[in-house]
């Protein structure tokens, strides 16, 4: 069974610019989530679809970021216009979404950006 | 203060050797528990889920205590295959995922 895939894997960026990157999760996973690692701290959650509905995006850091995933399959995160803060790894996971805690999220390999 | 605190090591030790990871956490009403592992310039992967009366799976033991709000992981006859970053996280009831920051185990021979 395929895991969760991530586009681009590297993308570097000048400040200003728009980058788009693409999440498909693992096929049959209702939810999908993304999170970030910037340098030196710890992985944050930013936002959590359950199919195309936004379920919670209280982790976005500002409206430079919009998360959109038509038809509730794969999803896109684009950061416009991109600022040096915004460096970091991108990480999309997905899951069934089982009640109580027992749901186990898979994690992609991550998109790594630079914003020079 | 961080919700996830964990030791950032690293954690040096032979192989074979015993080590220990601690974990505390700040939300008293956090529901479940987990060890990740992360493999440099990796994706964190699910290591084992903690439970209160403490699970065990092959080498490694994890337990957690709600008292004092704190969860450990045990590694017993490391390998060098053990070297990664450990990330203690914790759920809410919201889905999303409380990482913290990592503790890195080196193995050495």
């Amino acid at each position: 069974e395929a895991g969760v895939t991530q586009f681009p894997s590297h993308s570097v960026i000048e400040k200003g610019q728009t980058v788009t990157l693409r999440c498909d999760p693992i096929s049959g996973h209702d939810n999908l989530y993304w999170y970030r690692r910037v340098m030196g701290k710890e992985i944050k959650f930013l936002l959590h679809f359950v199919k195309e509905s936004k379920q919670d995006e209280s982790g976005m850091p500002n409206n430079r970021f919009l998360a959109e995933r038509t038809g509730g399959t794969y999803s896109t995160l684009k950061v416009q216009p991109a600022e040096l803060e915004d460096s970091g790894v991108y990480f999309c996971a997905s899951s069934f979404g089982l009640a109580g805690g027992t749901d186990t999220q898979y994690f992609g390999p991550g998109t790594r950006l630079t914003v020079l | 203060r961080k919700e996830v605190e964990q030791d950032p090591g690293p954690f040096n030790v032979p192989e074979g050797a015993t080590v220990a990871f601690n974990c505390t956490y700040s939300n008293s009403a956090s529901q479940s528990f987990f060890w990740y592992r992360q493999d440099c310039r990796k994706e964190p992967k699910l290591l084992m889920s903690v439970y209160s009366s403490g699970n065990e799976d092959g080498r490694f033991t994890a337990q957690l205590n709600r008292a004092s709000q704190y969860i450990s992981l045990l590694i017993r006859d490391s390998k060098l295959s053990d070297s990664a970053t450990y990330l203690c996280v914790v759920y809410h009831s919201s889905y999303k995922l409380i990482f913290g920051s990592g503790t890195r185990l080196l193995v050495r021979p």
